[in-house]
């Protein structure tokens, strides 16, 4: 398995209160990816950093959320204000560059009371 | 419509069997990509495969884009195969963000 680091590994919010989810991505992969999966649903991708620029994201992402990459060996994702539906696992993925394969990090799960 | 469909939903196999997971997709591609996901939810890549036949073990994938199919081929299968197999097709002009099928949960029974 690809070196891809994320942390924390569990999180427990209330409603309302902001969340913050770190990826270390493998060394020299600059395209960093972070996916949302749900219970028992599909992954969906939630945006995409190019050399740490945002480069894609949905519409949830730029109106709730907060990702940076802030180095080419940090990257975060943040909740401005937790709701229910956000309890899922969020997935951190890196790539060499755009076009190739993507290696995954092991998740934070994201538990909102 | 969703553009990632696996078949089948469940698979229950007798150690030793065969079996054959299906992707179809309903969009172009710029790659395919099969993951075996743990209980815990984290990822194992276990092929990058844009197109034609790849090998490793007892696993081989093969992608035929004019078909808009790939599928994944798991011969003589173990109680360890167990577990729930993804495949993601990669597209987007400004990257290759991944879209998902919702996954067949294979259990292999000694």
């Amino acid at each position: 398995d690809a070196a891809v680091t994320q942390k924390p590994r569990y999180l427990i919010k209330m409603k309302g209160q902001e969340a913050e989810m770190k990826c270390i991505p493998e060394k020299g992969h600059t395209a960093v990816f972070w996916y949302q999966q749900k219970q028992s649903k599909e992954l969906k991708f939630l945006i995409y950093f190019q050399n740490q620029q945002p480069l894609d994201q949905i519409d949830m992402v730029k109106e709730r959320f907060s990702a940076v990459c802030p180095s080419s060996s940090l990257c975060s994702l943040g909740i401005r204000t937790c709701e229910a539906e956000d309890s899922a696992l969020y997935l951190c993925s890196s790539s060499q560059s755009r076009g190739y394969e993507q290696y995954f990090g092991p998740g934070t799960r994201l538990t909102v009371l | 419509g969703q553009q990632v469909q696996q078949s089948p939903a469940s698979l229950v196999l007798q150690e030793g069997e065969n079996a054959e997971l299906q992707c179809n997709f309903s969009t172009s591609l710029n790659s395919m990509q099969w993951f075996y996901q743990r209980p815990g939810g984290s990822l194992v890549s276990l092929f990058y495969n844009p197109s034609g036949t790849k090998h490793s073990g007892r696993l081989t994938s093969t992608t035929v884009i004019k078909e808009r199919r790939s599928s994944l081929h798991i011969s003589s299968s173990q109680t360890t195969d167990s577990g729930t197999y993804l495949c993601a097709l990669g597209y987007g002009s400004s990257g290759n963000k991944l879209i998902f099928g919702i996954g067949t949960l294979l259990s292999v029974k000694p």
